[in-house]
């Protein structure tokens, strides 16, 4: 059973328009994170929570936001896509991040943004 | 600073071929992790091992053994009996004492012919 849920799959948008992406957990880890993968490339921290407490990448730009309204969910805003922003975006858990940092993560499927 | 090197951008092999992904880190801190990650067509990344860096113990898990030399800065993966399955993209990542993040490699596409 998949632990770490992303939906949709895929998703469409329009240059410009507000888009959100979805992700759940069932694993209760207090950690959860997005990545943005482009094509060929390796997968970029875009920020992360630990609890309720919201760490943002220094690089990511003010276009992305980020919601975890509770432990098991977490949201990704995209308030003007750009066709740059077409990526795969990867939601990924850990149990503990300052605990220590040989914590595995567990990622999702993934939701592949294409920009219109 | 940290980083990571996956020399190797694309192997094909056919199946039952042994084949080695290689891994080359860089990091100022003692105390640091590795870890391998398989991302298949899928899309999901799949944590395979993970390594610190006072345990220089190769490692085998079934077709898969992992290399561990500090000496060399490297943390190499080998698959033996290839299996078409195997075919997906492999991810090397290091975190180190002093980071905040995991910085992975940019990643090997590794395609078993049948």
């Amino acid at each position: 059973d998949a632990m770490v849920i992303q939906n949709p799959r895929y998703q469409v948008t329009q240059f410009g328009k507000p888009v959100t992406l979805s992700c759940s957990q069932t694993l209760n880890h207090n950690v959860m994170y997005w990545y943005q993968q482009k094509s060929s490339q390796a997968p970029k921290l875009l920020f992360h929570y630990y609890d309720k407490d919201f760490n943002n990448e220094a690089d990511t730009p003010d276009n992305f936001q980020s919601r975890r309204p509770n432990t098991s969910f977490c949201f990704l805003d995209i308030r003007s896509p750009g066709l740059g922003d077409a990526a795969m975006y990867l939601c990924a858990t850990s149990r503990d991040v300052r605990g220590g940092k040989d914590e595995k993560l567990f990622f999702g499927s993934g939701t592949q943004l294409s920009v219109l | 600073a940290q980083k990571v090197t996956q020399a190797q951008t694309e192997i094909s092999v056919v199946e039952k071929e042994d084949v080695t992904l290689d891994c080359v880190y860089e990091t100022r801190d003692t105390t640091y992790y590795l870890f391998w990650y398989k991302q298949p067509p899928s899309g999901e990344l799949v944590f395979l091992i993970r390594r610190n860096s006072f345990d220089e113990q190769n490692e085998i898990s079934g077709r898969y053994s992992w290399n561990f030399q500090k000496s060399t800065s490297s943390f190499n993966f080998t698959i033996t009996a290839s299996q078409v399955v195997d075919s997906a993209v492999y991810f090397c990542a290091l975190i180190g004492g002093s980071a905040r993040q995991l910085t992975f490699g940019s990643g090997t596409q590794l395609t078993v012919l049948p």
